[in-house]
């Protein structure tokens, strides 16, 4: 069964800074994975999709890589502003049945203006 | 023009209701599924379910049953609430080369 293991589980850094969120996953049969942004009480927001034929992706100051082999993904925030404030939240995709998108515990990110 | 809508974004009923929340989506998506977020934030999934077929996570309370009108549409009927039942549920569209979609989610309080 696949686990989903998200470090470090809470982050802080002074804005402007550039940094790394991990991700890792037991079981690299996976289709795609999905990185996504949660805001306290809020919903979840896709930030980025990798499918699993892909290295990384891009979007803005938002770079995430795939190493399936290794079971690994990051997400690396560039030039950090204090509204990337929130929760990161990254999950697998295996294929279809119950088990659905196995989600990380996240990684709550404070930006220090 | 909201792509996955959830109703209502906050419920507080006591022991014993029985409930629904409403979920909406104008994506076009052949799926749909309802998640459960602890209080410990974990996300897990509860249900998906497609035009042709309802997978449940074994895990899930016989109580939970989702209902689904149309393919735009998908509830999530609760009967006897309990306590342990408080948390924030989230629907969901989409799924396999195409990510998820979530909605806004609906806290579920139970007294």
């Amino acid at each position: 069964k696949q686990e989903v293991t998200q470090i470090p589980a809470a982050l802080s850094v002074p804005e402007g800074e550039n940094l790394v969120l991990n991700c890792s996953f037991t079981d690299s049969a996976i289709y795609n994975l999905q990185w996504f942004r949660q805001d306290p009480g809020k919903g979840l927001t896709s930030l980025l999709l990798i499918q699993s034929s892909q290295r990384e992706q891009t979007s803005g100051r938002l770079n995430a890589s795939l190493d399936k082999s290794s079971g690994r993904s990051t997400l690396y925030i560039a030039a950090s502003q204090p509204g990337d404030s929130a929760t990161y939240l990254c999950a697998s995709y295996s294929g279809g049945g119950a088990d659905g998108l196995t989600f990380g515990k996240g990684t709550h990110l404070i930006i220090q203006p | 023009d909201t792509a996955v809508s959830q109703t209502p974004k906050y419920l507080v009923t006591q022991m014993g209701n029985d409930k629904s929340i409403k979920c909406e989506q104008n994506l076009g998506h052949d799926t749909m599924y309802w998640y459960k977020q602890d209080s410990k934030k974990f996300l897990k999934i509860m249900f998906s379910y497609n035009n042709k077929e309802l997978i449940i996570n074994e895990t899930v309370p016989n109580r939970f049953s989702p209902k689904s009108p149309d393919k735009a549409h998908l509830n999530l009927h609760i009967n006897s609430l309990e306590l342990g039942d408080s948390a924030v549920y989230f629907c969901a569209s989409g799924g396999g080369n195409y990510g998820y979609t979530f909605g806004s989610g609906t806290r579920l309080t139970v007294v």
